[in-house]
């Protein structure tokens, strides 16, 4: 089955330590991007790539980072520096936009909380 | 700016009745706008995605359809049941993918 991975769903973690969160997908998308979600909120982006060794910063990229060395994988790191870190994060990846659509798909999430 | 609205923010409807979702956005200049379904604690779902050139989509009970003159999109739904109860958020795609806030859909049995 083609779709996007993302692990582990639930990850709890204590104020001051850093976290990564994995995405991987297989559907060959150049395009990959991270959204945090807050409740009654909508989407907002931290970081997306749109090739292998290359992303760009989101609206809201501080405190987080993210590497993108292999097409599947985009994983996010949550450091320390990151203010508010308890939320909903969503992997997505598209069609490159290169034929006039963008398509986005999207992981299951991750639900992180910081005590 | 590049915005991205929808309206009303939540919809309570009994079961069987047709409804429409709104989407507004303030450029026209689009690449296409992606519908999405968005069930509690979980990921987003594609629903239907509209090219810039297309007028509207169907699949299934779900319609959408897209003026970008006037900047708005609407999902119709027909024949709602339970299971549609979700979120349901519009994207619409340039250089970048804005979202909108979504609409919360609650249908009554």
């Amino acid at each position: 089955d083609g779709g996007i991975t993302q692990s582990p769903k639930y990850l709890f973690r204590k104020e001051g330590q850093n976290v990564t969160l994995s995405c991987e997908q297989n559907l060959n998308h150049d395009a990959m991007y991270w959204y945090r979600q807050d409740p009654g909120q909508g989407l907002r982006l931290i970081y997306y790539s749109q090739i292998v060794n290359d992303f760009q910063k989101g609206d809201i990229a501080e405190g987080y980072s993210v590497s993108r060395e292999k097409k599947e994988s985009f994983p996010l790191t949550v450091t320390s520096a990151q203010k508010n870190p308890t939320a909903f994060y969503l992997c997505a990846s598209s069609t490159d936009g290169a034929s006039g659509i963008v398509e986005q798909y999207f992981g299951p999430g991750t639900r992180l909380t910081v005590t | 700016k590049q915005e991205v609205t929808q309206i009303p923010a939540a919809l309570s409807v009994p079961e069987g009745e047709n409804l429409v979702l709104n989407c507004s956005f303030t450029d026209s200049a689009i690449y296409n706008l992606q519908w999405f379904r968005q069930d509690p604690g979980k990921g987003l779902t594609s629903l239907l995605l509209i090219q810039s050139s297309q007028r509207e989509q169907t699949s299934g009970r779900l319609n959408a359809s897209l003026d970008k003159s006037s900047g708005r999109s609407t999902l119709y739904i027909a024949a709602s049941q339970p299971g549609d109860s979700a979120t349901y958020l519009c994207a619409v795609s340039y250089d970048k993918v804005i979202f909108g806030p979504g609409t919360s859909l609650s249908v009554i049995p």
